[in-house]
């Protein structure tokens, strides 16, 4: 089966620093991508990992840990705009359509 | 254009209404995907296509639900005889290369069905 976990919801201060984990369970694995979604519109694509370590791009940062099925999203010198769900989604080996998990949804306060 | 769309953006159905619900993916995208999501959930998977071929409807939820992209552009999802549990926001994405390839998938802004 085909499992994908992250918190359900976060709150973070304006100006500081987030991280949004997620945990996945696969029969196989071709990469994991992190999704920013606002109420009312479209995942929009924000990173992906398919190798261990971080990847930056600036002020988010992606991790990747395949022998942990782990990975987070860091998110830096937050915003009031940064506030929408996240979603981590994982495509398995030989299958083409993303799993996603269930989304956090970021709260961003002054 | 630009990014992937996707109309109407809002369908109010009555039980047992069929609705039609259009994507135009980008231009050029060979794989295009359609997604459900209900309310505080993330995207479920439907089913897949490249260029005009249906390869994946495992995640058609029943056989109400119908698919098509008959010249490998446009694609329509049908629902017969809605219910109300078809209530959802219908999302479709269009990525660049189909087969195993690992280019990232580009989501319309979805079509939010509402069934009364």
């Amino acid at each position: 089966g085909q499992n994908i976990d992250q918190p359900t919801e976060m709150t973070a201060t304006e100006g500081a620093i987030v991280q949004i984990n997620c945990t996945y369970q696969t029969s196989g694995f071709n990469g994991l991508f992190w999704y920013q979604q606002h109420a009312g519109e479209a995942p929009t694509f924000l990173s992906y990992n398919v190798l261990d370590g971080l990847e930056e791009k600036g002020r988010f940062s992606s991790f990747l840990s395949r022998s942990k099925g782990y990975s987070y999203l860091l998110l830096k010198e937050l915003q009031m705009k940064d506030s929408a769900s996240y979603l981590c989604a994982v495509r398995d080996l030989g299958n083409t359509p993303l799993v996603f998990g269930k989304g956090t949804r970021l709260s961003v306060i002054a | 254009g630009a990014g992937v769309s996707q109309s109407p953006r809002y369908k109010v159905a009555k039980r047992g209404q069929d609705v039609a619900l259009r994507c135009d993916p980008i231009s050029g995208h060979v794989s295009l995907f359609w997604y459900q999501q209900a309310l505080g959930q993330g995207p479920e998977f439907l089913t897949y296509f490249q260029n005009e071929a249906q390869l994946d409807k495992s995640g058609l939820p029943s056989d109400r639900f119908f698919a098509e992209r008959p010249e490998g552009s446009v694609s329509t999802l049908k629902i017969q005889r809605t219910q109300q549990e078809d209530s959802a926001v219908y999302l479709c994405a269009s990525r660049r290369r189909g087969g195993d390839g690992t280019d990232t998938q580009y989501f319309g802004p979805g079509t939010r069905l509402t069934v009364l």
